[in-house]
């Protein structure tokens, strides 16, 4: 089955220690996001890939930074993590073309931050 | 800008009663409206989507969504819940003017006691 698949599910890193989630797909979408979700509150858009073309939203933090180095992968690479960066981080993609084409996430990884 | 506002924190049903999780919507433009589940230590998963001209539109699992251009709303409903129907759901909007950011409602977690 086509999927999207975040490696691992649950990461434990230290105060300050950089971190890289991972993110495959095998839908062949063009577009692909990471979300921080805390909490069982709404997802929030930290920045999304549209092929090769990177897109920030204007409040994500500088320590929050992401790769995309060919269709199938991304990367979430977290420089500095703090207390407050631990939550779960969810990758998705989509279609380009359509707005209404939905978003199909993975599982999440849970970032513990000691 | 977009916006979308789910006014109750928790549902409670039960089992074989009917459900609706409310989400209203604001828009500038033409509506794409979306609902999504979430269990617990997992992604988000598409339920349903809005389609232009349906104002009942059928999704995954049963569910289905009524959608009101003068109440600006997409109630998710269901005739008869199931205890495992118990998740977490969020409305969420996307950007119709090309762009790719969704916007999740806060979500309504949705008890069916059996």
């Amino acid at each position: 089955d086509a999927m999207v698949i975040q490696n691992p599910r649950y990461q434990v890193t230290q105060f300050g220690k950089p971190v890289t989630l991972s993110c495959s797909q095998t839908l062949n979408h063009n577009v692909m996001y990471w979300y921080q979700q805390k909490s069982s509150q709404a997802p929030k858009l930290l920045f999304h890939y549209y092929d090769k073309d990177f897109n920030n939203e204007a409040d994500t933090p500088d320590n929050f930074q992401s790769r995309r180095p060919n269709t199938s992968f991304c990367f979430l690479d977290i420089r500095s993590p703090g207390l407050g960066d631990a939550a779960m981080y969810l990758c998705a993609t989509s279609k380009a073309g359509t707005a209404n084409s939905p978003l199909h996430f993975g599982n999440g990884t849970r970032l513990t931050v000691t | 800008a977009q916006s979308v506002a789910q006014p109750e924190d928790q549902v409670n049903v039960a089992e074989g009663n009917p459900l609706t999780v409310k989400c209203t919507y604001s828009v500038s433009g033409n509506p794409y409206l979306f609902w999504y589940v979430q269990y617990p230590n997992r992604g988000l998963q598409f339920l349903l989507k809005y389609i232009t001209g349906d104002n009942l539109v059928k999704g995954s699992y049963g569910f289905e969504a009524e959608f009101n251009k003068s109440q600006t709303s997409f109630h998710l409903k269901k005739p008869s819940a199931l205890v495992s129907d118990s998740a977490l759901y969020f409305c969420a909007v996307r950007d119709g003017g090309g762009g790719f950011k969704t916007i999740f409602g806060a979500g309504t977690r949705l008890f069916v006691k059996a």
